[in-house]
């Protein structure tokens, strides 16, 4: 079962505006996310975390906002960059279990100049 | 400091045979763990090792083998390769003693396998 989904296969935006990342998850289990960065050939790499004690996490243009009730996340970049086109996942971890890091099915960024 | 390196990249293997696909990491990292990447679907944990010696299951253990003898090595074995097992493997790994929830994992570039 998917327990961490990104409904947004794609997404596009132009250099300089906002780009808004969702995920969605499933087990209230889950107590700590985090947001990856994957280009072509590459493996991914990390991005930006939260834990669930806080509702942000700020990391120069990269923010993201956690809302446990609704069981959503999501990752705010501003402003774009071309550079940041890539497939972004996010991520989560089972607080009984270090080890059980799920996946979400990922979401293309492209960013236009 | 090459990070964490992957051999193959490509590897075709027929239905049946086995191979290793071999992860070296060069970060004195404790922790080392194995994923797969199905087309359109996220990253799945096959095993995972907390230190020499140690290994463990993760969510997709079946068909896979795993050995850890010493820190910078975590070679996976599939024994008979099976066409489910067509996906994109990437090796991690990371420093902790807690393991991947506040720790960063450092990927390798992946192994594409496609069984026939």
């Amino acid at each position: 079962d998917q327990q961490v989904k990104q409904n947004s296969p794609s997404l596009s935006v132009q250099e300089g505006r906002i780009s808004i990342l969702n995920c969605d998850y499933t087990n209230s289990m889950f107590d700590y996310f985090l947001w990856y960065k994957k280009y072509p050939a590459e493996g991914p790499t990390f991005l930006i975390s939260i834990s669930s004690i806080k509702d942000k996490n700020e990391d120069g243009r990269f923010t993201v906002f956690l809302n446990k009730s609704a069981k959503h996340l999501s990752l705010h970049i501003v402003p774009s960059q071309p550079g940041d086109s890539a497939v972004y996942f996010c991520a989560a971890t089972n607080r009984y279990n270090n080890n059980d890091m799920r996946f979400g099915a990922g979401t293309r960024l492209t960013v236009k100049p | 400091n090459a990070g964490v390196t992957q051999t193959p990249k490509f590897r075709i293997l027929k239905i049946g045979q086995s191979m290793t696909l071999q992860c070296t990491q060069d970060m004195n990292h404790n922790y080392m763990y194995w994923y797969r990447q199905d087309p359109g679907m996220g990253l799945k944990l096959i095993y995972y090792s907390v230190g020499a010696g140690i290994t463990d299951k993760g969510e997709v253990p079946n068909g896979y083998n795993v050995s850890r003898s010493t820190t910078e090595d975590f070679p996976l074995r599939l024994e008979l390769a099976a066409p489910s097992q067509t996906s994109v493997y990437f090796c991690a790994s990371s420093y902790s003693t807690r393991g991947p929830r506040t720790d960063t994992q450092y990927f390798g570039p992946g192994t594409r396998l496609t069984v026939l």
